[in-house]
């Protein structure tokens, strides 16, 4: 258990319509990474947060949005969904060292846009 | 950012043979590189880290090699379990503080009792 947490596991919805993934990272980390995963793109760095303040964008669309909250869990909203946004998100955390690579990555949630 | 891939999709081995997998970057500007193991319906695990001013680290069963000439990384797993069957990324990261592992594509190890 790597004391990420994200939530729903599954989700299926159809296009055009808005999602919101959950995540809560481990207690005492400050920053949280979200990540989306398909067979054709690999782990693809989305944004990353650090005390609830956008600190990273890699390759998110505009219909993403992220936001981090005080008690520092955080929330992906994907919207108007498309078929192929279907994918695994994961979020990961990390500590407040500047030193410290190790992420911790949650089980992830896996998206089915139908 | 770091960008960074594999050399093979995919890495057959018998079950305590060693395993080699291998990792090319683009960007020398990277402070560490990492290697993650993903095992089937989970996130990605941290295996080991290897700052970019070494050329070796060693962990429990693993070896991280870092050429820096070539650019290029490998993780060697010794006597390879069944066990270590997941899919493998290596990822860089970190220019002056600023963590943000950038993975590449993967490699899936099957090991074979």
């Amino acid at each position: 258990d790597s004391g990420v947490t994200q939530t729903p596991k599954h989700l299926i919805t159809a296009t055009g319509q808005r999602v919101t993934l959950r995540c809560s990272p481990r207690s005492g980390d400050l920053s949280v990474y979200w990540y989306q995963q398909s067979l054709d793109q690999g782990l693809q760095f989305l944004i990353q947060y650090y005390n609830g303040e956008e600190r990273a964008k890699g390759n998110i669309l505009e219909r993403f949005s992220a936001q981090q909250f005080p008690d520092l869990h955080s929330e992906l909203n994907l919207s108007s969904l498309e078929l192929g946004d279907s994918a695994l998100y994961f979020c990961a955390s990390s500590g407040t060292g500047t030193m410290n690579t190790e992420a911790f990555f949650g089980q992830g949630t896996r998206l089915t846009v139908v | 950012g770091e960008s960074v891939g594999l050399h093979l999709p995919t890495l057959s081995v018998q079950e305590g043979d060693n395993s080699i997998i291998n990792c090319a970057y683009s960007n020398s500007a990277s402070d560490y590189f990492i290697w993650y193991k993903q095992e089937s319906g989970k996130g990605p695990q941290f295996i080991i880290d290897i700052r970019s001013n070494m050329d070796k680290r060693q962990g429990q069963r693993v070896t991280v090699l870092l050429n820096k000439t070539v650019k290029h990384l490998s993780l060697q797993i010794a006597a390879t379990q069944p066990g270590d069957s997941a899919v493998y990324f290596c990822a860089g990261g970190g220019k002056g503080g600023s963590y943000i592992p950038t993975f590449g594509r993967g490699t899936s190890l099957i090991v074979h009792p």
